[in-house]
């Protein structure tokens, strides 16, 4: 498996532009997740997906913010109208549930390389 | 709602010395526990997890955390650091929701030196 897959790796725009994110998650993994990581906030949880609908967005900053999931192979993460605060890597991570279990089962994350989002 | 608390956002040892990073965690249910690693313009790599089956847990590299109820610890060591053991470490905690996926919450990260 090629794990998972994020473009663009680098991505300068102006503010103002609309950024489109994606990832494609690794095949059979039935959970996605949206970070974003700063200097000075560290690694935020934006959203995230369980077998394609979104679980929690109370993450995501505010409505420029978007993410979609229309199947099980890939996810976008769009900034509409971006501005320069959102500057950051944005990281996807996938995992495959463990259900069934006694007490759930325990989310093992496997991250993308990561988006650079440069907004001048 | 969970969290965890990492103590030391830059820790320095000695190639050789001892590494402990350290990680305290809030929750109200029994936690899922995880330690990953970041390496420079790469993603965060899974070094272990505690799920209740042990309370010492081998990781990859050497690595191994104690899981600590009464403390409400995850602390991580190794007893010989190495100059490639040098990156960014995370803690990180999930509940224990049945049949369904959890939110995954990552401490501030330690940034582990190592020094010739």
């Amino acid at each position: 498996d090629a794990g998972v897959i994020q473009s663009p790796r680098h991505e300068v725009t102006e503010m103002g532009q609309e950024v489109t994110l994606r990832c494609k998650p690794i095949s059979g993994h039935n959970s996605l997740f949206w970070y974003r990581q700063t200097m000075m906030r560290g690694l935020e949880l934006l959203i995230y997906f369980n077998n394609n609908v979104p679980i929690d967005d109370s993450g995501m900053p505010e409505d420029r913010f978007s993410a979609k999931m229309p199947n099980a192979s890939f996810s976008t993460l769009k900034i509409q109208p971006s501005e320069p605060r959102d500057s950051a890597v944005y990281f996807c991570a996938s995992s495959a549930m463990a259900i069934g279990l006694a007490g759930g089962g325990a989310n093992v994350l496997t991250f993308g390389a990561g988006s650079r989002l440069t907004v001048l | 709602a969970q969290s965890v608390t990492q103590l030391g956002s830059h820790v320095s040892v000695s190639e050789g010395a001892l590494v402990l990073l350290r990680c305290n965690y809030s929750s109200s249910v029994p936690p899922y526990l995880f330690w990953y690693v970041q390496y420079p313009n790469q993603g965060l790599q899974l070094l272990l997890k505690y799920t209740s089956a042990a309370t010492l847990v081998k990781g990859i590299n050497g690595f191994e955390a104690e899981f600590k109820k009464s403390e409400t610890s995850f602390h991580l060591t190794k007893p010989s650091a190495h100059m490639s053991d040098a990156a960014e470490y995370f803690c990180a905690v999930s509940d224990r929701r049945y049949s369904s996926a959890s939110k995954i919450i990552f401490g501030s990260g330690t940034r582990l030196s190592i020094r010739p």
